[in-house]
């Protein structure tokens, strides 16, 4: 398995909901990215797992919460959202770490967020 | 922390004609330059990248040059075609010791007329 998945495609969730995103890769990459992308802009980066450890967190407000299950799987919990936060989610992994040899990091085809 | 600029915002070029997109970067410790297409409703996908050890590297109808000097790199599609329409993003990885990062430039619409 060469690619990164992604799931639910498009989630619509009320203000008040709790929901999931899920995110999964087979390729044994150590890194797993999760980015922000509005129509039109690029994607933003939001938090990003080394080994499974939290370690960048990008200010992200504390409404979503990555968690890292094991080395395949990446969560992004969502809680009390806004109508702002309508945006593709994107996941991405890489072989490497900064200073190593694989620093190419490969993204899921996203899940399309509408918060209402 | 880095900062990458990307122009133009918009290119449109003749089915056949090269393109060229530019990007400048502000952290001279930046070591990884990569680009992404992004096709309409598509996940950017990776088409080539190079490291601040080299000057320029090629994959077919794609080069990649970089400057470290001037902190500049650029992106070169030759003979383009219709299904080089996308979006082109430069990104710049800040060298980090625990994980890899990378910075995202705005992004160039490019279009192929035929």
């Amino acid at each position: 398995d060469t690619e990164v998945t992604q799931t639910p495609k498009h989630l619509v969730m009320g203000m008040t909901n709790k929901k999931s995103l899920k995110c999964e890769q087979h390729m044994g990459h150590r890194a797993m990215y999760w980015y922000k992308q509005k129509a039109k802009k690029p994607p933003e980066l939001m938090f990003v797992y080394s080994y499974e450890k939290l370690s960048i967190n990008e200010s992200v407000p504390s409404r979503f919460s990555p968690e890292c299950p094991n080395s395949s799987l990446l969560n992004l919990h969502l809680h009390a959202l806004q109508p702002e936060d309508s945006a593709l989610y994107l996941c991405a992994s890489s072989p490497g770490l900064a200073g190593g040899p694989r620093l190419e990091q490969y993204f899921g085809p996203g899940t399309r967020l509408t918060v209402t | 922390g880095e900062n990458v600029e990307q122009h133009p915002s918009t290119l449109s070029v003749q089915e056949g004609d090269s393109a060229v997109i530019k990007c400048t970067y502000s952290d001279s410790a930046s070591n990884y330059f990569p680009w992404y297409k992004q096709e309409l409703g598509k996940r950017p996908q990776l088409i080539i990248d190079i490291r601040s050890n080299v000057g320029e590297k090629k994959d077919q109808r794609i080069a990649v040059t970089l400057n470290k000097t001037a902190k500049h790199f650029s992106l070169h599609i030759t003979e383009t075609q219709p299904e080089d329409s996308a979006v082109y993003f430069c990104a710049a990885s800040p060298k980090y010791s625990s994980a890899s990062k990378i910075i995202f430039g705005s992004g160039t619409r490019l279009s192929i007329r035929p």
